[in-house]
């Protein structure tokens, strides 16, 4: 069954410094999402991503965040200048392009900034 | 106002029991209703679509009622594998609106014990 796939499973980084999550997902979906979970807390949206350029973001989706498909496979979440709230786990998912259909979710990243 | 509420639990249950969780949401105009499982420090997996008439998939039956904004999730002769949480999900906008960000309730814990 085919699956989205992210590494690195793991990061930890120091405050200031840039990170780039990435993610490979399903190989006919269209849609690709990035999401973020802080440790006991609930599942948020972050951005959605269609035809190469962002579709919808959350509040949460600032500056400090961009998206890229950079090749037909890769869909990356980079976060500059890193701060000890973005810890969290990140969940990258896909779906085929029907409004209302399943997305599928990735392993995840969990991300800690020291 | 919570977007998606659920009541956390933990609900613990013997196994073979019957469990129903409820969620409510304030967008009166989402138009796409899930329930997803979560395992502990995975992702989230759609366990069901929730239909307005609604559906039902093996132990799980799932009803939507869209003038209450409610949704529930009946789990059936529940299994030491049940146990996990279990996410309510809809989408943030109607299908006109091409919105597909997912928002996702906290999370009600089932712990089903032998």
């Amino acid at each position: 069954e085919p699956e989205v796939t992210q590494t690195p499973s793991h990061q930890v980084t120091q405050m200031g410094q840039e990170v780039i999550l990435r993610c490979v997902p399903i190989s006919n979906h269209l849609y690709f999402y990035w999401y973020r979970q802080i440790l006991g807390q609930k599942v948020e949206f972050l951005v959605s991503f269609y035809n190469n350029e962002i579709s919808e973001k959350s509040e949460i989706f600032d500056d400090q965040f961009s998206v890229e498909r950079p090749d037909g496979s890769n869909f990356t979440l980079k976060i500059r200048s890193t701060k000890l709230e973005d810890s969290a786990m990140y969940f990258c998912a896909s779906s085929q392009g029907v409004s209302g259909e399943t997305q599928y979710f990735g392993p995840g990243t969990r991300l800690l900034v020291l | 106002r919570k977007e998606v509420e659920q009541d956390p639990g933990p609900f613990n249950v013997p196994e073979g029991a019957t469990v129903a969780f409820n969620c409510t949401y304030s967008n009166s105009a989402s138009q796409s209703f899930f329930w997803y499982r979560q395992d502990c420090r995975k992702e989230p997996k759609l366990l069901m679509s929730v239909y307005s008439s609604g559906n039902e998939d093996g132990r799980f039956t799932a009803q939507l009622n869209r003038a209450s904004q409610y949704i529930s999730l009946l789990i059936r002769d529940s299994k030491l594998s049940d146990s996990a949480t279990y996410l309510c999900v809809v989408t943030s906008g109607g299908m006109d609106t091409g919105r597909r960000a997912l928002t996702f309730g906290s999370g009600t814990r089932l712990q089903v014990q032998p």
